[in-house]
């Protein structure tokens, strides 16, 4: 498939090491704040979201740190593994309604070394 | 379980064409949104329809259009294609707050 992200930042990390992903947003009244990994010809995957009224939130190898002080989001991954090789967004939006309009950030892809 | 589905996939058009793709949502999702993702970007923000109404629109021109049918599908249209119209257009369905993506329809204008 057709890559999303020639152009984007790239995160080269050994397998098995952990894994940073860092994202600025804008807008400070967004409440709700996800990341999404994009492999290569598919659409967009959710992996972790997270609400303002928190500054960290676990999942299965993944944590978000949420710093609303400095407007930062990170995606943490632990032991990364070949299978975590893609583009990596971060989307923001505000309210809790369905469908709720994503500002997504410019993506950072992550390249796993064997 | 059947995600979001969308139709083509792929697709080749001339400038001054039109377009219709076509998105079906998860089953019980009442929410569709459209974005336009063009290569080395993020996604970006065109519409949003819930219970067939247009809940949002991002900023792009009138060309754009799109609807929701009583079964909750839906279709984006896009006349008087431009080169810049290029892009992977991808629809999201949603239950509650998460969205969920489809494939995407890889639109390649000539």
């Amino acid at each position: 498939g057709e890559s999303v992200g020639l152009h984007l930042p790239t995160l080269s990390v050994q397998e098995g090491d952990n894994s940073i992903i860092n994202c600025a947003y804008s807008n400070s009244a967004s409440d709700y704040f996800i990341w999404y990994k994009q492999e290569s010809g598919k659409g967009p995957q959710f992996i972790i979201d997270i609400r303002s009224n928190m500054d960290k939130r676990q999942g299965q190898r993944v944590t978000v740190l949420l710093n609303k002080t400095v407007k930062h989001l990170s995606l943490q991954i632990a032991a990364t593994q070949p299978g975590d090789s893609a583009v990596y967004f971060c989307a923001e939006t505000q309210g809790r309604a369905a469908g709720n309009k994503l500002t997504f950030g410019g993506g950072t892809r992550v390249l796993v070394k064997p | 379980d059947a995600g979001v589905t969308q139709s083509p996939t792929h697709l080749i058009k001339t400038r001054g064409q039109h377009v219709t793709l076509r998105c079906s949502p998860i089953s019980g999702h009442k929410s569709v949104s459209w974005y336009q993702q063009v290569l080395g970007q993020g996604p970006q923000f065109i519409f949003q329809y819930y219970e067939k109404e247009e809940r949002g629109r991002g900023n792009f021109p009138d060309r754009f259009s799109a609807r929701q049918f009583p079964n909750y599908s839906s279709e984006l249209n896009v006349n008087a294609l431009l080169l810049g119209d290029s892009a992977l257009y991808l629809c999201a369905s949603s239950l509650l707050s998460e969205a969920f993506f489809g494939q995407g329809t890889r639109l390649t204008v000539v």
